[in-house]
């Protein structure tokens, strides 16, 4: 297809555990977003590249989160030490810029930590 | 960021038309409103933006109040399939920390009754 790509939908872990959640964005989308939304909320902004870089990674709630995008493509969502409170559904979303137009988002990887 | 306020929930039935509100009193002149919609188990979807006039495209019109404190999405005629959370949302289009990113809030939930 040719939509935002997230894989794995659904993963389980354990407190404390390691966890990487993938996006594929739409091919030429040069704007990459990752938000996190919990039961019942509206998504929550975590970080937003442009081409490679961090543009704004205000969202991110401290230093066990990190993204990566090192090709300017498939960004990688690094959570260390993960925590209950950690489990959410991550969605990622992408747009041809940064700066207008619509994003097209994934349906989101659902992390569960036990 | 600027706040928008929505109603938590409305009610409509099939065929008829709705009239989502939203307030934004303290929008910049930069600002645009974005209309944003997610089914249940998706990802957002983009419905519909506008900075001044009142624009209309295939799923729906955003009618702008002349001070741009306010709007109105509008779906002409409700389906069930448009039973969703629906979000306003000011993107900043110039500057600032906000730059690019969309800010959602709770939401109004939509409720369509055959």
């Amino acid at each position: 297809g040719a939509g935002v790509s997230q894989t794995p939908s659904n993963k389980v872990t354990e407190k404390g555990k390691y966890v990487e959640l993938r996006c594929d964005p739409i091919s030429g989308h040069t704007a990459l977003y990752w938000y996190r939304q919990s039961l019942g909320q509206g998504p929550e902004f975590l970080i937003y590249f442009q081409g490679t870089g961090a543009a704004d990674d205000s969202g991110l709630p401290n230093d066990r989160f990190f993204a990566v995008r090192p090709e300017g493509s498939v960004s990688t969502l690094k959570i260390q030490r993960t925590e209950r409170g950690d489990s959410a559904v991550y969605l990622c979303a992408s747009s041809w810029t940064g700066t207008t137009g619509e994003l097209f988002f994934g349906e989101g990887s659902r992390l569960t930590v036990l | 960021d600027a706040k928008t306020t929505q109603p938590n929930s409305m009610e409509s039935n099939e065929e008829e038309p709705v009239h989502l509100p939203c307030n934004h009193s303290t929008i910049s002149g930069t600002d645009y409103i974005h209309w944003y919609r997610q089914l249940p188990s998706q990802g957002p979807e983009y419905v519909i933006h506008g900075l001044t006039s009142n624009v209309n495209n295939r799923m729906a019109s955003l009618a702008i109040a002349e001070d741009r404190k306010s709007s109105t999405l509008i779906l002409h005629r409700a389906t069930l399939r448009d039973a969703a959370v629906y979000y306003c949302i000011l993107r900043a289009n110039a500057g600032g920390t906000s730059y690019g990113k969309l800010t959602f809030g709770q939401g109004t939930i939509l409720t369509v009754h055959p």
